[in-house]
């Protein structure tokens, strides 16, 4: 089984739309979560952190469910320029290792 | 702009040769990960480097080593390249190990 596991996609859908990425991962005693944004041969980028009360940023909201080992990504009013992949990590007991997803890929079409 | 520089940005290597790979953290980051990201992958942890020690490795081998200096950059190094090594190396840096990493544009490395 693999330590952070996500939907691969991909995902296409229209402008404007909302989409809900999923994400489940095997260690419990991972400290920390994160949705990073990678676009096409480019690095990871920091989106957002996620914390156990859920947080928002505009258009995104993050959830963490830390008793079913359970990350989600909400993007709601989708713009063009949210197609890149959603790469969901989690950083481990001892602060050192990210351990990424193999990421969800997003096509956002006109 | 995350502030985090890597050099080269390309390279093309022989199998058994060997390569260095630079990155220069941001500014006020002590910390420096290393991650290898095969293509249609998610990046794979290789080690991180703390105040100029390694402070942890993923499941790569000896040949895969590393180096920070005391301003905080770093370098990695690879031994004895083989083909599988090709791929986009990024590194990230953080302030302390307990932050958020910020990454390098990175160096996609070749291995013919």
């Amino acid at each position: 089984r693999k330590e952070v596991e996500q939907d691969p996609g991909p995902f296409n859908v229209p402008e404007g739309a909302t989409v809900a990425f999923n994400c489940t991962y095997s260690n419990s005693a991972s400290q920390s979560f994160f949705w990073y944004r990678q676009d096409c041969r480019k690095e990871p980028k920091l989106l957002m952190s996620v914390y156990s009360s859920g947080n928002e940023d505009g258009r995104f909201t993050a959830q963490l469910n830390r008793a079913s080992q359970y990350i989600s990504l909400l993007i709601r009013d989708s713009k063009l320029s949210d197609s890149a992949t959603y790469l969901c990590v989690v950083l481990d007991g001892s602060a050192r290792q990210l351990t990424f997803g193999s990421g969800t890929q997003l096509t956002v079409l006109p | 702009e995350t502030g985090v520089t890597q050099s080269p940005t390309h390279l093309i290597k022989t199998r058994g040769q060997q390569v260095t790979l630079r990155c220069s953290s941001q500014s006020g980051h002590n910390t420096v990960s290393w991650y290898q990201q095969a293509l249609g992958q998610g990046p794979q942890f290789i080690f991180q480097y703390y105040r100029e020690e390694e402070n942890g490795r993923g499941n790569f081998p000896p040949r895969f080593s590393g180096l920070q200096f005391p301003n905080y950059s770093s370098e990695l190094n690879v031994n004895a390249l083989e083909l599988d090594d090709s791929a986009l190396y990024l590194c990230a840096s953080s302030q302390d190990r307990q932050h958020e990493q910020y990454f390098g544009p990175g160096t996609r490395l070749t291995v013919t």
